[in-house]
């Protein structure tokens, strides 16, 4: 299993360019999210997902749009990017419901994606 | 807003003596999940405690969850070089969710 697959790994964008972050998982995991890394703020959450075609909003949803046409991936659209959304990039993915497994509730996370909005 | 808050922000101590980190919370929760970030690297599970439990061992790891007080503790202990990283605690605030918010982290080093 590969896991949680995120590319790019690095992007530098202009303002005003849009984009897609691209998340995959090979786990069958029900739920994914995304959340953004910065200094000092700890990980806040984008937007998640608790099965194909369900996507909610997170703490910190705008200027972002994600789908969830499969299991596997879900994507993270920047629309117009803004030097604000500067910042690293995590997907996480994990089984649903109450874990029967004591690791089994934890999420698994790629290895994330640094954005450079200049 | 921020559900955990995590003490110490920075925790530097000796190979081979133990480590707590402590972190609070502020409303009910499901569970309490304990992730470790390697400098520039994902985060990685390591323990998770449900709301009826009181304490979760796993390997060199023990977790304290009072949920009267809101608050919960890591204890690394014999540690090792190894174990330095940024420690962040996360709460599941909704029954099956998966809808994790994370605290700050504690940055721990271990000197040799």
């Amino acid at each position: 299993n590969a896991g949680v697959t995120q590319t790019p790994k690095f992007q530098v964008l202009k303002t005003g360019q849009s984009m897609t972050l691209q998340c995959a998982q090979d786990m069958n995991h029900e739920y994914m999210s995304w959340y953004r890394q910065d200094p000092g703020m700890g990980l806040r959450l984008i937007h998640y997902s608790v099965g194909a075609g369900i996507t909610d909003q997170g703490e910190v949803p705008n200027g972002y749009n994600v789908s969830r046409s499969t299991t596997e991936d879900f994507p993270l659209r920047l629309l117009s990017a803004a030097p604000s959304q500067t910042s690293v990039y995590f997907c996480a993915s994990s089984y649903s419901g109450s874990p029967a497994h004591p690791t089994r509730g934890g999420y698994t996370f790629g290895s994330g994606t640094r954005l450079t909005v200049v | 807003s921020q559900q955990g808050e995590e003490d110490p922000q920075a925790l530097s101590i000796q190979e081979g003596e133990n480590a707590t980190m402590n972190c609070s919370y502020k409303t009910s929760i499901n569970n309490l999940q304990w992730y470790r970030q390697n400098s520039g690297r994902g985060l990685v599970h390591l323990i998770l405690i449900r709301s009826n439990e009181r304490e979760k061992h796993s390997g060199r790891l023990r977790v304290t969850l009072d949920t009267s007080k809101k608050s919960s503790s890591l204890l690394i202990t014999a540690s090792r070089a190894a174990d330095t990283a940024s420690y962040f605690c996360a709460t599941n605030v909704a029954q099956g969710a998966q809808k994790l918010v994370f605290g700050q982290g504690t940055r721990l080093t271990i000197n040799p």
